[in-house]
């Protein structure tokens, strides 16, 4: 089982629909959680970035995080055609290690 | 404008040859990361370094060859014993490898075989 699990879809969606992209993970001692978003031919740039279990909210972004799942969200809302990239998640923290282990991304297209 | 960048963008090897991609960051961080992407599979570390003069392998470090002579600078040399080299490589900075900050990443080299 790899450490890090995400669908590389491609999720295809059409505009103004609300996004949820997940992530699983099997180390229980990850204790903090990044999305990053990467366009096509560029590198991955810090999207959200939470610790522990619980919401935060940035604009039309919310990442969640279920600690006792193992499971990791994120949720666009009111998706637009500038939001088709590949988003990864990144968990880290785990036994004193602060690099991240990042999933294989998640390819969302959003259609106008 | 602070930021990590690397050059080239595209770079062509010939078998046989070793190449070397360049990476500079002026965010005063002292961490510094290289990173190899293959399509449909996540980011894989290279080697890291925490500080000037000192790096450690990451997980597929064999076949790479880094150097961390200036905070500023880590060139990763791709060598020819590296026999997959086509890949995207993204270099990324952070505060520091043994704090909770998240890492930064340039925009990438996209190296292929000729």
């Amino acid at each position: 089982q790899k450490e890090v699990e995400q669908d590389p879809g491609p999720l295809s969606v059409p505009e103004g629909a609300i996004v949820s992209l997940n992530c699983t993970y099997s180390n229980s001692a990850f204790q903090y959680f990044m999305w990053y978003r990467q366009y096509s031919r560029k590198g991955p740039e810090l999207l959200m970035y939470t610790y522990s279990s619980g919401n935060k909210e940035d604009g039309r972004f919310t990442a969640q995080v279920d600690k006792s799942s193992k499971y990791i969200s994120l949720f666009i809302r009111d998706s637009q055609p500038s939001d088709s990239a590949t988003y990864l998640c990144a968990p880290l923290g785990a036994g004193g290690s602060y690099i991240p282990t990042f999933g294989r991304g998640t390819s969302l297209i959003v259609h106008p | 404008d602070g930021g990590i960048t690397q050059s080239p963008k595209y770079l062509f090897r010939k078998e046989g040859q070793n190449v070397t991609l360049s990476c500079e960051q002026n965010l005063n961080h002292d961490a510094m990361y290289w990173y190899r992407q293959d399509p449909g599979q996540g980011l894989r570390l290279i080697y890291y370094s925490q500080i000037v003069n000192d790096f450690q392998k990451g997980d597929i470090a064999e076949g790479y060859s880094v150097s961390r002579e200036k905070k500023e600078s880590f060139p990763l040399t791709v060598t020819s014993a590296q026999k997959n080299p086509t890949a995207f490589y993204l270099c990324a900075s952070s505060i520091g490898a043994d704090t909770n900050q998240p890492q930064h990443f340039g925009d990438g080299t996209r190296l292929s075989i000729l």
